[in-house]
């Protein structure tokens, strides 16, 4: 299987914190993306980076990547009750167009 | 600009039947996806299409066949459900990197 793995499986924090999700994959990739489903709905893209980049930021959204250990993360900054739902990574191959998807981890967000 | 957009939304099939996912995207994409998800597995990809008359196997094609009849349109065909293939299904498409998902079909084979 080329499916990544995601750390933790789940997370429970308070309104206000930092929630932070780790992504591990196992081949060479042109980028990595993250995406949130909000529970019974699909997905939704979130953020993007490239094999070349390190860190990205979007509103209260940064990623890092580190393609020397094969690893992702995404922290969300002040989060919110509205930021509860599953976040997956997905890898882009260096051939080929097609994503593969982490197993995902359940944020859940304490007001 | 209705994006990604699947038919049907929920699906009961017997073992044996068999039947069509539809799915259709607006945005000009050249590519497509089909996925299934199942609790604790993550997305995994069944069929891929990188343009309109090409398609190509995923991590899980067996038992599933794809037509791309166009640019906008991809389904997934299923010949004989079987209980294993009980799971929720999205249809994904992308452009510049990006992918852009359906909102599924939950599909239950009794």
């Amino acid at each position: 299987s080329q499916q990544g793995e995601e750390d933790p499986q789940a997370l429970s924090i308070q309104e206000g914190e930092n929630a932070t999700m780790n992504c591990s994959y196992k081949t060479s990739i042109n980028n990595l993306q993250w995406y949130r489903q909000n529970s019974g709905r699909g997905l939704v893209h979130l953020i993007l980076i490239r094999s070349n980049e390190r860190e990205k930021h979007s509103g209260r959204l940064r990623v890092t990547l580190d393609t020397s250990k094969k690893s992702s993360s995404l922290l969300i900054t002040a989060s919110r009750a509205a930021d509860t739902a599953s976040y997956f990574c997905a890898t882009v191959p260096n051939t080929g167009n097609q994503f593969y998807f982490g197993t995902g981890t359940s944020l859940t967000v304490i007001p | 600009n209705a994006g990604v957009t699947q038919t049907p939304k929920f699906q009961v099939l017997k073992t044996g039947q068999s039947m069509t996912l539809q799915c259709a995207q607006d945005m000009n994409h050249n590519s497509m996806y089909w996925y299934r998800q199942d609790p604790g597995m993550g997305l995994r990809l069944i069929y891929y299409s990188a343009s309109e008359g090409t398609t190509d196997k995923g991590e899980v094609p067996n038992g599933y066949n794809v037509s791309r009849l166009n640019k906008r349109e991809f389904s997934l065909r299923l010949e004989s459900a079987a209980p294993s293939q009980t799971s929720v299904y999205f249809c994904a498409s992308s452009g510049a990197g990006a992918g852009f998902f359906g909102p599924g079909t939950r599909l239950t084979v009794l």
